[in-house]
């Protein structure tokens, strides 16, 4: 089946400086969206992104389809951008969303 | 705006129980979603529907069951609970093949 890999695995930053979070995965995505969770919060959509790239605020994210890659890039972060960074692909147009594992981000004042 | 309300917040059973978890929706979106996040973990597609009285098993459908009786809600059931399987379980739903998905805030699920 679909598979989703997503790195690093955990990143601790201090305030200020930029992240860059990976997210591969095995088949042609149709859909592709990249998420936040607070830890113990719900989700939410960052963007919804199949292909190019989207910027709001301080946040980017560039997905190359035919890569079979998704980045999601953080400038100048803060210590309110903890938290969990999920990666989430559909590959064959039947509405099966697939997750990633996530990327557990800390930032420190 | 619309709202996904899942029902209830927190879920207390005890092992072997057949336990019952709903989620309505009013944002008329056709796709509704069942995944259970592990603590820690990410999210495991358990059942979804492409519309009205469909099912779709996901990657963890064993030991579940769904339903979905009309448009704006989708149960899942658990049909014999476990302690292995306590965790979180989220409700989303999507408009269709363009569409964002949006999620409740979850049913904690605890076995005894």
């Amino acid at each position: 089946g679909q598979q989703v890999q997503q790195s690093p695995a955990s990143l601790v930053l201090q305030e200020g400086e930029n992240a860059e979070l990976q997210c591969n995965f095995s088949s042609t995505a149709t859909r592709l969206q990249w998420f936040y969770q607070h830890p113990g919060g719900r989700l939410v959509s960052l963007f919804y992104n199949p292909s190019g790239t989207k910027h709001t605020g301080r946040l980017t994210s560039t997905t190359v389809t035919n890569e079979r890659r998704s980045s999601l890039h953080i400038s100048s972060s803060q210590t309110t951008d903890s938290g969990t960074y999920f990666c989430a692909i559909e590959a064959t147009g039947n509405y099966k969303y697939v997750f990633g594992a996530g990327t557990r981000l800390k930032v420190i004042a | 705006g619309g709202i996904i309300t899942q029902t209830p917040k927190f879920l207390i059973g005890q092992e072997g129980q057949k336990l019952t978890l709903k989620c309505q929706q009013n944002f008329n979106h056709d796709t509704m979603y069942w995944y259970r996040q592990d603590s820690g973990k990410g999210l495991r597609l358990i059942y979804y529907s492409i519309t009205e009285n469909d099912l779709q098993k996901g990657d963890l459908s064993e030991g579940y069951d769904a339903s979905r009786e009309k448009k704006s809600s989708f149960s899942l059931t658990v049909t014999s609970a476990q302690k292995n399987e306590m965790a979180v379980f989220l409700c989303a739903s999507s408009g269709g093949s363009a569409e964002t998905l949006y999620f409740g805030s979850g049913t904690r699920l605890t076995v005894l």
